[in-house]
């Protein structure tokens, strides 16, 4: 299957700070990515949509200044936790689906962020 | 309001035996569901996925049905292996622009014992 990459796949920051989170496709054309979060022992719930070239779309409930998303290029998508809270804390993880393909998207490794 | 329910928290199988794992959904726009294995703190790796077209799909040892009427999915895998114990996550997903848009059941914590 395709490879998507993430980094870091853990930070820890203090609070008050910003973060970020890469997510690459390495073999493909991502001409859309998404970003989800799980918290411990639940699912994954889809934050944004990423659209290179575009603004993201979010999901509702989702603050869109707090968790910025820019995706410059057909291969890289970056979200950024900007003023980090303790609440913040959980595992982001990234898909992107190949453009040439309409069927399923592909996962990074996750990033473990935790707000001390 | 949870699209995409999988009831059973966890699942526990014997070595060689079949595992089914259950998932069911209510949004009758989705149309391609996904079936997800996961190890803590690491991503999604792809399993099997369907079209709502169909409803059977194998693929070695992974079989996913679905029921469309009964908006019911399942994950047989037989034979079970210890290193098939982790977390299961079934998926969903519209049409068009809403692929690769998933929305996930809560998992099934699936534990095969030798």
């Amino acid at each position: 299957g395709a490879v998507v990459s993430q980094h870091p796949s853990w930070v820890i920051c203090k609070s008050g700070t910003s973060v970020k989170i890469e997510c690459r496709s390495l073999d493909f054309q991502a001409t859309t990515m998404f970003w989800y979060r799980q918290f411990p022992k639940q699912s994954l719930m889809l934050m944004a949509t990423s659209n290179e070239g575009s603004k993201a779309t979010y999901e509702q409930g989702v603050e869109k200044d707090k968790f910025l998303i820019n995706h410059a290029s057909l291969t890289l998508s970056t979200l950024t936790v900007t003023s980090a809270h303790p609440e913040d804390s959980s595992f982001y993880i990234c898909s992107a689906r190949d453009f040439h393909s309409f069927t399923e998207a592909f996962f990074g490794q996750g990033t473990r962020l935790t707000v001390v | 309001d949870q699209q995409v329910k999988q009831n059973s928290p966890s699942l526990s199988v014997q070595e060689g035996r079949i595992s089914i794992l259950n998932c069911d959904y209510t949004n009758s726009m989705f149309d391609y569901f996904l079936w997800y294995k996961k190890y803590p703190a690491e991503g999604p790796t792809f399993l099997i996925s369907i079209s709502s077209i169909k409803d059977k799909n194998e693929d070695g040892r992974f079989t996913v049905f679905l029921n469309k009427s009964a908006k019911h999915l399942s994950l047989h895998i037989v034979p079970s292996q210890p290193g098939d114990s982790a977390v299961y996550f079934c998926a969903a997903s519209g049409r068009g622009t809403s692929y690769g848009k998933l929305t996930f059941g809560q998992g099934t914590i699936l534990t095969v014992h030798p």
